[in-house]
């Protein structure tokens, strides 16, 4: 199964600030118009909710602010200007193999 | 707009079957594209992948929990279901479904239900 890893586990960010949320796969994710690749934000107590997918598509309706990047094994969301909302668990997951495997998530918060 | 909904007890004794349903609407489960899927979340802890049904009957379980798995439908109610036999402790987590497909992530979940193992 394909691990995923994220770092760090915790980012403390001043609002208005960037956050940069890391993810890596252990093998090359297969690339077709965008590696198979999302993203997710989990607030408390909620679902999770997916924000990206092919590693850097938005998902309808979610904020620009929100932008994700990257190819391979290695992997980026970016919040350009972190907003209170904002404050949530961000899960990254694989879709090119199964099982589907999730990364353990990285906590931002304010 | 696709809609799911989990259903089931929250309670379940250690070595019984979890049995959930996910009600499913303004989608078919009869769907020849969508994976109907089932996710778990551990009291704290992160996402894990159960399995999913899709095109009626063609189903897969996660190699770790395949074991003690069972996922079907039910298309006259547009429902799919869990059964998860021999539970123990490890087992509790808020139950998560939602639709997926080959090669797309998961879109649409359900608001998950929480399943505690305990005697």
């Amino acid at each position: 199964e394909i691990v995923m890893t994220q770092s760090p586990a915790t980012l403390s960010v001043s609002p208005g600030e960037r956050a940069t949320l890391s993810c890596r796969a252990s093998q090359s994710l297969t690339f077709s118009a965008g590696s198979y690749l999302a993203w997710y934000q989990q607030k408390a107590g909620q679902a999770p909710r997916l924000l990206i997918s092919g590693a850097s598509a938005r998902a309808s309706g979610i904020p620009a602010r929100f932008s994700g990047s990257g190819s391979g094994t290695e992997f980026t969301l970016t919040i350009s200007s972190l907003q209170s909302e904002d404050v949530a668990v961000y899960y990254c997951q694989q879709y090119d193999a199964f099982p589907r495997t999730f990364g353990q998530g990285t906590k931002v918060e304010i | 707009q696709v809609q799911l909904q989990e259903s089931g007890p929250g309670l379940v004794k250690p070595s019984q079957t979890l049995s959930l349903t996910c009600t499913v609407s303004g989608d078919s489960v009869s769907s020849d594209y969508d994976y109907w899927s089932w996710i778990r979340q551990a009291p704290g802890k992160g996402l894990e992948f159960i399995g999913h049904v899709y095109s009626r009957a063609t189903i897969y379980y996660n190699p770790s929990l395949r074991s003690r798995l069972t996922i079907s439908t039910d298309r006259t109610k547009n429902q799919f279901s869990l059964s998860l036999s021999s539970v123990t402790a490890a087992d509790t987590a808020v139950y998560y479904c939602a639709r997926g497909a080959n090669l797309s992530p998961f879109n649409y979940w359900g608001q998950g239900a929480l399943v505690t193992v305990s005697s």
